[in-house]
């Protein structure tokens, strides 16, 4: 039962242009929700988060919007840059618990 | 500021062989830790958790099994590798309370042969 989705296993990207990363899941109870990113043999680094309480959060060139009603987030990045090139992790908590749950990630390559 | 590792960064490892894993964390106190693997193309699965020393909990079935003999140090073992134990494992931390995002080491690539 995979309750957080990245339905696009990879993602091209132009140089300068806005890179779109898609996260669904089925769990009403999630009330946070966090992007990582992951290179390769590299364990993942914390990007931007967002709580259930807002629909968008801004941290410089990463954006990422919530929508409760459809179960959804995206991360955005504007401009993209070749070393954002990597997989993106989308992943969920439930409300006070102590664990995360993951999606199986986006590969983003941002090209020259 | 607070630093996690792992060791050994690989691990090459025949079939039937133990396993030890080791993850500690400097800078923090009573952090929650976790064990996760990545396996070849797939997302990140959730093996253990522990919110305390002694305290191990497991999310799946499997030949893998988890310890926490100190505040900050948190190992991953097995009697007996299969092939299919392969991939990449990470140790995590968290802090205490309310505080919600996990801060991953470096990894350790096994490969069982």
């Amino acid at each position: 039962d995979q309750q957080v989705k990245q339905n696009s296993p990879s993602l091209s990207v132009q140089e300068g242009r806005i890179s779109i990363l898609n996260c669904d899941y089925t769990n009403s109870m999630f009330d946070y929700f966090l992007w990582y990113k992951k290179y390769p043999a590299e364990g993942p680094t914390f990007l931007i988060s967002i709580s259930s309480i807002k629909d968008k959060n801004e941290d410089g060139r990463f954006t990422v919007f919530l929508n409760k009603s459809a179960k959804h987030l995206s991360l955005h990045i504007v401009p993209s840059q070749p070393g954002d090139s990597a997989v993106y992790f989308c992943a969920a908590r439930a409300g006070g618990g102590n664990k995360l749950t993951f999606g199986t990630g986006t590969q983003l390559k941002v090209e020259l | 500021s607070q630093t996690i590792h792992q060791w050994p960064a690989t691990l090459v490892q025949p079939v039937g062989s133990p396993l030890s894993l080791e993850c500690t964390v400097e800078g923090t106190s009573n952090p929650n830790l976790y064990w996760y693997r990545q396996a070849a193309g797939r997302g990140l699965q959730l093996l253990f958790y522990s919110v305390g020393i002694g305290q191990i909990s497991s999310e799946v079935p499997q030949n893998l099994s988890a310890s926490r003999p100190q505040d900050r140090q948190f190992i991953l073992s097995s009697k007996k590798l299969l092939l299919s134990d392969s991939g990449f494992y990470l140790c995590a931390w968290r802090a205490g309370g309310s505080y919600n995002e996990q801060f991953f080491g470096p990894g350790t690539r096994l490969t069982v042969l």
